[in-house]
């Protein structure tokens, strides 16, 4: 069975750092690109970012609204994806859904919350 | 940028109707187009990729169609655990972008 996990959200000051992790099963990580996506409480859902597999490159792509702040890795040797999230802002407060595909995500987590507040 | 605009915002039917919602690109994007569901407390479900191709276990009541800048998802004969909120994405242009969501909602 494919699962994806996130995990590492919480309550962060504005400014911080935070960094979540995506621990995948069921499928060949190192096989497939990995998704980030986020949904602000009550609002519609935004792309953050995507990672390529290393036979592409391993390299990553980001939105508009985080480039330059965050950053995504990967560890295929524990199926695992990051996100490095730095100088975070109240605007970053969301849930944060890792999901297994480069387009688009066909197998999503429950997501993590990630709150940004003094 | 592409900009996705779903419409209606919200569509209230019956169990047993026929739902229609749309997707419309500000550009071309061939047939690069997702579809999703989400009901409250959940993460998003994919239901269609590739604009018209059902992911895996999603029931033949739905479909998709469409490409190039017009697209439609259609949820033949509602099931009550159907009415939940809809969303497209994009993936034929970076950055990936999503529309605002269509509420299927009990009438």
């Amino acid at each position: 069975e494919v699962q994806v996990v996130e995990s590492g959200g919480g309550l962060v000051q504005p400014g911080r750092s935070l960094r979540l992790s995506c621990t995948a099963s069921g499928f060949i990580f190192g096989d497939h690109g990995m998704n980030w996506f986020r949904q602000a409480p009550g609002k519609g859902l935004e792309w953050v970012g995507f990672i390529r597999t290393k036979a592409y490159g391993g390299t990553a792509e980001y939105g508009a609204s985080v480039k330059g702040r965050f950053t995504i890795s990967r560890d295929d040797s524990k199926s695992i994806a990051y996100l490095q999230m730095n100088s975070l802002k109240t605007e970053d407060t969301a849930v944060y859904y890792c999901t297994r595909g480069t387009w688009y995500g066909d197998y999503w987590g429950q997501g993590t919350l990630v709150t940004v507040s003094a | 940028e592409t900009v996705l605009t779903q419409s209606p915002g919200t569509l209230s039917l019956s169990p047993g109707e026929r739902a229609t919602l749309s997707c419309r690109a500000t550009q071309a994007i061939t047939t690069y187009l997702a579809w999703y569901q989400q009901k409250p407390g959940q993460a998003p479900r994919l239901l269609i990729y590739g604009a018209a191709s059902r992911a895996t276990g999603i029931p033949d009541r739905f479909s998709g169609s469409g490409s190039g800048t017009d697209f439609t998802l259609t949820i033949n004969r509602l099931e009550p655990e159907d009415f939940a909120v809809y969303y497209c994405q994009q993936y034929g242009s970076s950055p990936w972008t999503f529309g605002q969501g269509t509420k299927v909602e009990i009438k």
